[in-house]
């Protein structure tokens, strides 16, 4: 199983709004509606920001928002703030019982 | 409050096998689908594996199929993860994660510390 590509890196300045993308394939971010984004800190464990595509834990800022169209997971951070600058992750779960990462997105707030 | 804590940092040639340990307090162990997901140095986040609440089920990334050994001892609440025939590759800190459950999204509330395990001859 592959990873699920994102970009590199994503900047923006504080108060804009950033899109991070996921793709993936019909086997995985295409076919089911199972797809997580985190947030890792440097030295730190990831915090998860969204589930199931959209759905955001308790706790986690309406700033966060996620999104599917097709292979492609995206994830949408507005009104960005100094504090969001991190390196950011999508998984997708894969079928039978099985899951995968995408290779991070480092945030960079100018 | 919830923790995992996980065993210390492990130094290992290659060709051997580790073990890490992640002891679970705070909730009820039994209750709740616990993963391992490693990271290289400066690399990405890769999942590994996942076993079910009582023990007797576990999945395995294809990659690690065969090299890996997930158990769980719900009389200590501890999870265990077993490498075989490491290579250099295979250096990364490896987490214990907490899945909250309630959809087949990874929806990791809790996480160990981490175990860097060095491999080098």
């Amino acid at each position: 199983q592959s990873a699920l590509t994102q970009p590199a890196s994503v900047s923006g300045s504080p108060g804009q709004s950033i899109t991070i993308s996921c793709t993936g394939t019909s086997s995985d971010v295409g076919g089911y509606n199972f797809v997580s984004w985190y947030r890792q800190n440097p030295g730190k464990a990831p915090k998860f920001m969204i589930y199931d595509v959209s759905n955001r834990p308790s706790g986690v800022s309406d700033r966060f928002s996620g999104s599917k169209s097709g292979n492609t997971a995206s994830l949408t951070i507005s009104g960005l703030q100094a504090e969001d600058e991190a390196d950011y992750y999508c998984s997708s779960f894969t079928g039978s019982n099985t899951w995968v990462f995408g290779g991070g997105t480092k945030l960079t707030v100018l | 409050q919830v923790q995992l804590v996980q065993s210390g940092a492990e130094v290992e040639k290659p060709g051997a096998s580790v073990k890490v340990s992640c002891k679970a307090s705070g909730f009820t162990f039994s209750s709740h689908h616990m993963h391992w997901v490693r990271q290289a140095p400066g690399q990405g986040l890769e999942w590994m594996a996942i076993i079910n609440p009582s023990g007797t089920s576990a999945t395995y990334a294809q990659k690690f199929q065969g090299r890996i050994t997930v158990t769980r001892d719900t009389s200590t609440s501890t999870l265990y993860m077993e490498l075989s025939s490491l290579r250099s590759e295979d250096t990364a800190v490896y987490y214990c994660a907490r899945d909250q459950g309630g959809s087949h999204s990874l929806k990791f509330d809790f996480w160990g510390q981490g175990t860097l395990v060095a491999v080098s001859s």
